[in-house]
Order: structure tokens, then C-alpha cells, then sequence
């Protein structure tokens, strides 16, 4: 069955550098996802799309920003980045039209950033 | 306080035993409940989810929520080794379809 994919896989760059994260969710989700993993913690949310619309903003700061396409893929732009920044960042995806309350979400292999 | 809690452990337990996974959660609105599995540097991976009060099972795991309690646990039957792995339990809280997460719980399956 076809998963959530993100590219690239690993990322490297430098402070105060520009990045771009790239999610393709399952055919036929509505809905995508933003988390960032540091090492150790719980995945934190950072926004959502429903429909190629924000739904819903976390913990994400200023410096990041996102979009959902006509093609449903999400992209997350990250700026000036900065050490703290380093983390696994995961794209999920999830059907919500119809589907009730159950909201299964289905994660993609993640992006590890490295910020030097 | 998180809104879901759990035990970070780790849990250790021999192979072919049953491992025992809890978590309490705060919004009593919550309406659904996931758990994944994650294996060190990868993605997590949805196990089971569940919605209603009661047991759910599916092969070896098996949830149960208990709405009155605020509780919900995963149950692993005849643990393997491949079983260790950190658990996230999650739920969406009332009015929310984003889950949010505990910290997970490590599990060891030991030969």
C-alpha cells in the first residue's frame, strides 16, 4: 500500500541557512501534518491542512511557514535556521472526511535536519 | 502536566511474556485513542487505535479504554524481541483532530 513520503530523507545545512521540507501524503488523504521530534521527546506538532487550507497551528515559530498544493503535497519552509532547529521532522496524513472521530494518522519516514 | 502521560520506563520484559503498557490522559473529552510504535530514529507507526470504552484486539496487541478512569493501555502477548521499541500513546482531545502525544514508554523484550 502506497505510504506517506518526504524528501529529502537528511538535510544539512548551516545557521541562519533556508530550508525546504517536502511531504507527499497517502492518495486520497485530505488532511497533512506537520511534527518535530528532538531527540528523546514526543513528536510536537507544528500545523495542519485540511483541504489545502490551514486547520490547525501548533508550536510552529515564525520563522517556519507552510502550504498545502492542488496536488495535496505540503511543503515546510524553514528560515534562519538555527541549532535548536536540529530534529526529525515528520509529515502524517489522515482521511478525515466522513471518517468520524478516529482520525488514524499515518506517518512518513521523517526528514532528519542537522543544522551546523 | 502533559495531557497524556505516560510511563517513560524502560519496561523489561522476557520474551513470550505479556507486556503492559499505560496511559492516563487529562481532557476528559477526548474522543480517540492511537497507539504507535517507534523504533529509534524512525517514523512511528500506527498499532491500534480505539474510541469506545472496553478491549480491542488485533493479533497479539490488545487496547483497552476505560473512559471512566481516563485510562488506556496496550497489552503485547507473547513479546518478541522485534517488540522493543519506544510506545506513544496519543489521543484527540475534545473539539480536536490533532492527537497529542506522551512521551512514550521503552519497551525490552529480552531473549
Amino acid at each position: 500500500a502506497a505510504g506517506v513520503i518526504q524528501s529529502p530523507r537528511h538535510l544539512i545545512k548551516e545557521k541562519r541557512e533556508t530550508a525546504t521540507l517536502k511531504c507527499y501524503p497517502i492518495p486520497r488523504h485530505d488532511t497533512v501534518y506537520w511534527y518535530q521530534q528532538g531527540p528523546g521527546q514526543d513528536p510536537q506538532f507544528l500545523i495542519s491542512f485540511y483541504e489545502k487550507m490551514q486547520s490547525d497551528k501548533g508550536s510552529i515559530p515564525d520563522r517556519f511557514s507552510a502550504q498545502q498544493f492542488s496536488d495535496y503535497h505540503s511543503e515546510l519552509n524553514m528560515s534562519s535556521l538555527e541549532l535548536g532547529d536540529s530534529a526529525l521532522y515528520f509529515c502524517a496524513s489522515s482521511r478525515n472526511s466522513g471518517s468520524g472521530p478516529y482520525n488514524e494518522q499515518f506517518f512518513g519516514p521523517g526528514t532528519r535536519l542537522t543544522v551546523l | 502536566q502533559k495531557e497524556v502521560e505516560q510511563n517513560s520506563g524502560p519496561l523489561s520484559v522476557p520474551e513470550g511474556a505479556i507486556a503492559s503498557l499505560n496511559c492516563t490522559y487529562s481532557d476528559r473529552g477526548s474522543q480517540s485513542f492511537f497507539w504507535y510504535r517507534q523504533y529509534s530514529g524512525k517514523s512511528p507507526e500506527l498499532i491500534m487505535f480505539i474510541y469506545s470504552n472496553g478491549d480491542k484486539e488485533d493479533g497479539r496487541f490488545t487496547a483497552q479504554l476505560n473512559k471512566a478512569s481516563q485510562y488506556v493501555s496496550l497489552l503485547i502477548r507473547d513479546s518478541q524481541p522485534s517488540d522493543s521499541a519506544t510506545y506513544l500513546c496519543a489521543s484527540t482531545p475534545g473539539g480536536s483532530y490533532i492527537p497529542t502525544f506522551g512521551r512514550g514508554t521503552s519497551l525490552i523484550v529480552h531473549p
